[in-house]
C-alpha cells in the first residue's frame, strides 16, 4: 500500500531564506504522482507543485521547487526565498498511477510539516 | 465565489444527532471526494464517487455515509454522531486530467460533544 511519511513536524526558516520540507513515500506502483499541499491557518487546502514518476526534470512553480530523488523515493519540497506568508501546514500526497487512465485521483497524505517563517 | 463550496463551516453538535455536511462545486468535475483531517494524521479519505452511480469507500468510512444528488453536488452524513468524528472534513473534486491534482473546499469543522 502507498505510504507518505513527513518526518518534520515544524520547521523554522527566516525570511528571504530557503527552506527544505522533508518528504519520503513508499509504493509498489511504477506509475505515480507526487503533490504538493499549503494550508494557512484559515485552513483552506491550496495545490502547489505536482511530480510524475516519470518527469525527467525536478518540477518548478515560482518559489517552489519539488527535489525528486527516485532511487530514495523522496520529493522533497524547496521553497526559496521564503516569505512571512509561507508560514503554512505542507502537506505532501502521493497517488498511484499516471496520466489520463487513473482512474480516481486517490490522494494519500502524509501528516504535515508546519513551517514558521519569521522576520 | 469558491469553485467548491461546503456548508456548514462550523458546526458543533451532540452525540448521537445525525448530522449532514454538503459540498457543491462548479467546475464540471465529475469526482469528488470527502476527506478527514485530524491533527497529527494529515487526510485521510472516507469516500468517493466517479458519477453519480458510482460509490466507493475510502480509508475511514465506518460511521458515514455518503449521498450524489447530482454531478455537482456531494454530501456526507453522520447517522450518529460520536466524538471521535470532531474533525476538520473537506470535500474536493478532480477532473481528467494529467496531473490529477484535488481541488478543495474551505472544510467544515464539526465539533461534536
Amino acid at each position: 500500500a502507498q505510504k507518505i511519511t513527513q518526518t518534520q513536524p515544524g520547521m523554522f526558516v527566516q525570511e528571504k531564506e530557503a527552506v527544505t520540507l522533508d518528504c519520503t513515500y513508499d509504493t509498489s506502483d511504477p506509475s505515480y504522482g507526487l503533490f504538493w499541499y499549503k494550508q494557512p491557518s484559515s485552513g483552506e487546502m491550496i495545490f502547489l507543485i505536482y511530480q510524475g514518476s516519470y518527469d525527467q526534470q525536478n518540477a518548478t512553480e515560482g518559489r517552489y521547487s519539488l527535489n525528486f530523488q527516485k532511487a530514495r523515493k523522496s520529493a522533497n519540497l524547496v521553497i526559496s526565498a521564503s516569505q512571512l506568508g509561507d508560514s503554512a501546514m505542507y502537506f505532501c500526497a502521493m497517488r498511484e498511477g499516471y496520466g489520463m487512465n487513473t482512474g480516481f485521483q486517490k490522494l494519500v497524505f502524509g501528516t504535515g510539516t508546519r513551517l514558521l517563517v519569521s522576520p | 465565489d469558491a469553485d467548491v463550496t461546503q456548508t456548514p463551516r462550523n458546526r458543533i453538535t451532540k452525540t448521537g444527532k445525525r448530522i449532514m455536511l454538503e459540498c457543491s462545486q462548479t467546475k464540471g468535475h465529475d469526482r469528488m471526494y470527502w476527506y478527514r483531517q485530524d491533527p497529527g494524521l494529515g487526510l485521510r479519505l472516507i469516500y468517493y464517487s466517479f458519477d453519480v452511480k458510482d460509490i466507493n469507500k475510502g480509508e475511514i468510512s465506518d460511521g458515514y455515509s455518503v449521498s450524489r444528488q447530482a454531478q455537482a453536488k456531494f454530501s456526507l452524513s453522520l447517522e450518529s454522531a460520536i466524538p471521535n468524528q470532531t474533525a476538520l472534513y473537506f470535500c474536493a473534486t478532480s477532473g481528467v486530467v494529467f496531473t490529477g491534482e484535488l481541488f478543495f473546499g474551505e472544510g467544515s469543522r464539526l465539533t461534536v460533544l
